[in-house]
């Protein structure tokens, strides 16, 4: 069974420029998740999706992020204007079901972002 | 306001000895914890969890730890090994709370041959 793949690995961009990140589930998993981690602290929540449908954004700086999961399979998440304190690593991840309480979330390799 | 902590950012053990990696919370909602680890250049990969209603679940070499009461869980690896250097991660969810986890900072586990 092939992993939660992202894209690009690794971007590096100038402050007030644009980015996008690009997710795949694994196949069949209703539930999707972005995670910003900042170097030396633990994933916190960006967003969720169930389907195609937004759970949860309440983390999310929408004034500058915003992210769609199109036919609820792949999503894009895209930071405009990038500042130099969204330097990170952004993950996504996906769970099998509803996204319920004792879901295990399966992670990608994550995309490491600089801002200079 | 960190929910859940994890005080120690590093930590080193030999070969074949135990680790115990701990980890503090605060919310008292909190009732699913999971215990997470990740190598450089890899994404977190599930490990082991443990539901409020019990104070131990093992799997092998791991052993996850809760006490409700001091709102504590430790993770045990016995014994380390190598292979078993990584960031730890602790992470809580609450039930009815759409499976978000909130994570802690981390610790750096290092076994030495």
């Amino acid at each position: 069974e092939a992993g939660v793949a992202q894209s690009p690995r690794y971007k590096i961009i100038e402050k007030r420029q644009s980015v996008a990140f690009w997710c795949n589930p694994i196949s069949g998993h209703a539930t999707l998740y972005w995670y910003q981690q900042i170097l030396g602290q633990g994933p916190k929540l960006l967003i969720q999706f169930q389907n195609n449908g937004v759970v949860d954004d309440s983390q999310l700086p929408k004034d500058r992020f915003s992210a769609e999961r199109l036919k609820g399979v792949d999503s894009t998440l895209k930071i405009q204007p990038a500042k130099l304190e969204d330097s990170a690593v952004y993950l996504c991840a996906s769970s099998p079901t509803s996204g319920s309480f004792g879901d295990t979330q399966y992670f990608g390799p994550g995309t490491r972002l600089t801002v200079l | 306001d960190q929910q859940v902590k994890q005080n120690s950012p590093s930590l080193s053990v030999q070969e074949g000895r135990i680790s115990i990696l701990n980890c503090d919370y605060t919310n008292s909602m909190f009732d699913y914890f999971l215990w997470y680890k990740k190598y450089p250049a890899e994404g977190p990969t599930f490990l082991i969890s443990i539901s409020s209603i019990k104070d131990k679940n093992e799997d092998g070499r791991f052993t996850v730890f809760l006490n409700k009461s001091a709102k504590h869980l430790s993770l045990h690896i016995v014994p380390s090994q190598p292979g078993d250097s990584a960031v730890y991660f602790c992470a809580a969810s609450a039930r009815g709370n759409t499976g978000k986890l909130i994570f802690g900072q981390g610790t750096t586990l290092q076994v030495k041959p």
